[in-house]
Formats: C-alpha cells, sequence, structure tokens
C-alpha cells in the first residue's frame, strides 16, 4: 500500500518570502499522479497543483511550483512572494495509474502561517 | 465552477443517534467518497463508491454505512453515533479519467454529545 509523509507539521513564513513544504511517499508503481492542495481555516479544500509522474517537468502554477524527485520519491512545494492567504493546511496527496484509481492517499498535513 | 454541497457546515446530535449527512456532486462524476478529517491524521477514507449502488470500504469503515441511490448524491450514515465519531467529515468526487483531482466540499463538523 502507498503511504505519504509530510515531515513538516507547522511551518512560518515571512510575507513575500519563499517557502518550501515537504513531502516524500512511499509506492511500487512506476506511474501514478501526485497533488497538492489547501485548506484555509473553515473554508473548502482546493487543489493547488498537479504533477504526472511519467513527467519530468517539474509543475508551475503561477507562484507555486513543485520539485518533483522521481528516483527519491519526494514532492515538495515551492511557494514564491508568500502572501497572508496563502495560510492554510497543506496535504499532500497520491493517485494511482495502475488500478481503477479511485483512491487517493494523503498525507498528514502541513500548517502554513504566514507572517507580516 | 465544480459544485460539491454538503447538507450542513455543523451538526450536533446525541449519542445513539442515527446520522445521516449527505453530499450532492453537480459534475456528472462516477466516483465519490467520505473521508474523516482529525488534527495530525490527515484525511482518513471512509468509504467511496465508483458508481450507483456501488460501494467500497476504506481505511476506517466502522460504525459508518453509505448509500448512493443516484449518481450526483452519496450519503454517510453512523448507525448508532458514539463521541469517537466527533469530527470532521468531507465529501469529495472526481472523475473516472486517469490523474483527475478529488473536488471538496466545505465540510461539516460534526460533535457527537
Amino acid at each position: 500500500a502507498q503511504t505519504v509523509t509530510q515531515s513538516q507539521p507547522e511551518m512560518s513564513v515571512q510575507e513575500a518570502e519563499t517557502v518550501t513544504l515537504s513531502c516524500t511517499y512511499d509506492t511500487s508503481e512506476s506511474d501514478y499522479y501526485l497533488f497538492w492542495y489547501k485548506q484555509p481555516p473553515s473554508r473548502q479544500m482546493i487543489l493547488v497543483i498537479r504533477q504526472e509522474a511519467y513527467k519530468q517537468q517539474n509543475a508551475t502554477e503561477n507562484r507555486f511550483s513543485v520539485n518533483f524527485q522521481k528516483a527519491a520519491k519526494s514532492f515538495s512545494l515551492k511557494i514564491s512572494d508568500s502572501q497572508l492567504g496563502d495560510a492554510a493546511m497543506y496535504f499532500c496527496a497520491y493517485r494511482s495509474a495502475n488500478n481503477y484509481g479511485q483512491n487517493f492517499v494523503f498525507g498528514p498535513g502541513t500548517r502554513l502561517s504566514v507572517l507580516p | 465552477d465544480v459544485k460539491v454541497t454538503q447538507s450542513s457546515r455543523y451538526l450536533v446530535k446525541r449519542t445513539g443517534e442515527k446520522v445521516f449527512l449527505e453530499c450532492v456532486q453537480d459534475m456528472d462524476h462516477e466516483n465519490m467518497f467520505w473521508y474523516r478529517q482529525d488534527p495530525g491524521l490527515g484525511l482518513r477514507l471512509i468509504y467511496f463508491s465508483y458508481d450507483v449502488k456501488m460501494k467500497e470500504k476504506g481505511d476506517i469503515p466502522e460504525g459508518y454505512s453509505v448509500s448512493r441511490e443516484k449518481k450526483e448524491r452519496f450519503s454517510l450514515i453512523l448507525e448508532s453515533a458514539s463521541t469517537n465519531q466527533t469530527s470532521m467529515y468531507l465529501c469529495a468526487h472526481s472523475g473516472d479519467r486517469m490523474g483527475q483531482p478529488q473536488h471538496f466540499g466545505d465540510g461539516t463538523r460534526l460533535s457527537i454529545l
């Protein structure tokens, strides 16, 4: 079974600075998808960024980018020019591509605080 | 915009009550999920459904059941609520095409007294 680990329960960053959230996963599969989700306080969880394992190029969405290291099974999220609205819980998630694929595996989350 | 509606944001029930949590999606997606979210534990899958009347147990199905009579609606049922079921419950759905992400509802914060 796949597992997802986020080793940083809490992190903080100064407004306008850059922060990197860590995620590692364990799988024996070669084809899969990885996601970062953001859950602001008392608000809906939304998708931040998505990475396909067969693509070597790291995904980027505006101020959010990932560092995907397939061999190391590492999938970190970099937030540049941090804003107060980035304060949230961030979850890393894995989705298999080799079976029917309904199931997602989530990490425990990292709570990010943004300091003004 | 993708819409996932959970019937209640906050709910307070008593021990032993039968509790229904409803979730409705408007994307015509095949897959629907119920998660439980607790601090430090992340999201734990209770049940998922990949089609009408089809369901599969997740990681923590004990004490819960589900119903999917229509494609757009997925219900979570606590047969006899207990205090250890006090939690945040999240509904999600996704399409069948490989790599599609999940879309989440606002969540229901359920308190069992």
